[in-house]
């Protein structure tokens, strides 16, 4: 299957300061990547979709002004989350849009990254 | 609106045994996939298994295997001779290609512990 990296895997910091994750397709190209947030023993819960080229799109009640998400390259996904507090800490997916293998849909998902804010 | 649901939170099996888990789903599209992934205590979500709607040849893997109910809108997985390292949590998925930008609608998952 498709890899798909993401870096780091996990990071702790200060409340106040700014993290960015980034998410890789290593071996295809994919203009739609999406971001997750996970709790514990939950479904993922979608926070914004990620478009090459153009402006992410976020789910209801998700503050774009705080999780910062660039779309560089076909193969690049950036979420920054600014001003960190406690109650973001979380653990945090990435996936990217595979469509091209004999036109057969799927998503690859990165490893995940883990985040404590203190 | 999409909606996928599994009817069992946790599930258990003994080793070697045969184990399957329910996912229904709800959709007014024609053209869709479903899928079954699997998260261990990794938290790396991982592909099992993929069924094309139009398909009605139920999709296999190995020792995992669907039951695709296109009128019922159901899509339980089986797991043959079960092993340690299936125990995991296991997400069903649900994604309409052409509809909603190709995100996809997770189930609440169903943690499955296999026993020695």
């Amino acid at each position: 299957g498709a890899v798909v990296s993401q870096h780091p895997s996990w990071v702790i910091c200060k409340s106040g300061t700014s993290v960015k994750i980034e998410c890789r397709s290593l071996d295809f190209q994919a203009t739609t990547m999406f971001w997750y947030r996970q709790f514990p023993k939950q479904s993922l819960m979608l926070m914004a979709t990620s478009n090459e080229g153009s402006k992410a799109t976020y789910e209801q009640g998700v503050e774009k002004d705080k999780f910062l998400i660039n779309h560089a390259s076909l193969t690049l996904s950036t979420l920054t989350v600014t001003s960190a507090h406690p109650e973001d800490s979380s653990f945090y997916i990435c996936s990217a849009r595979d469509t091209g293998r004999g036109g057969l849909e799927t998503q690859y998902f990165g490893p995940g990254t883990r985040l404590l804010v203190l | 609106a999409q909606t996928v649901t599994q009817s069992q939170p946790e599930m258990s099996v003994q080793e070697a045994e045969t184990v399957t888990l329910s996912c229904t789903y709800d959709t007014s599209e024609n053209n869709y996939y479903l899928f079954w992934y699997k998260q261990p205590p990794s938290r790396q979500m991982i592909l099992v298994i993929r069924q094309e709607a139009y398909k009605q040849q139920n999709a296999t893997e190995n020792r995992f295997s669907v039951n695709f109910q296109k009128a019922a809108k159901s899509f339980s997985l089986k797991i043959s001779d079960s092993q340690l390292g299936d125990t995991a949590m296991y997400f069903c998925a649900f994604m309409a290609p052409n509809t909603n930008a190709g995100k996809s609608t997770f189930g609440d998952g169903t943690t499955l512990t296999v026993k020695p």
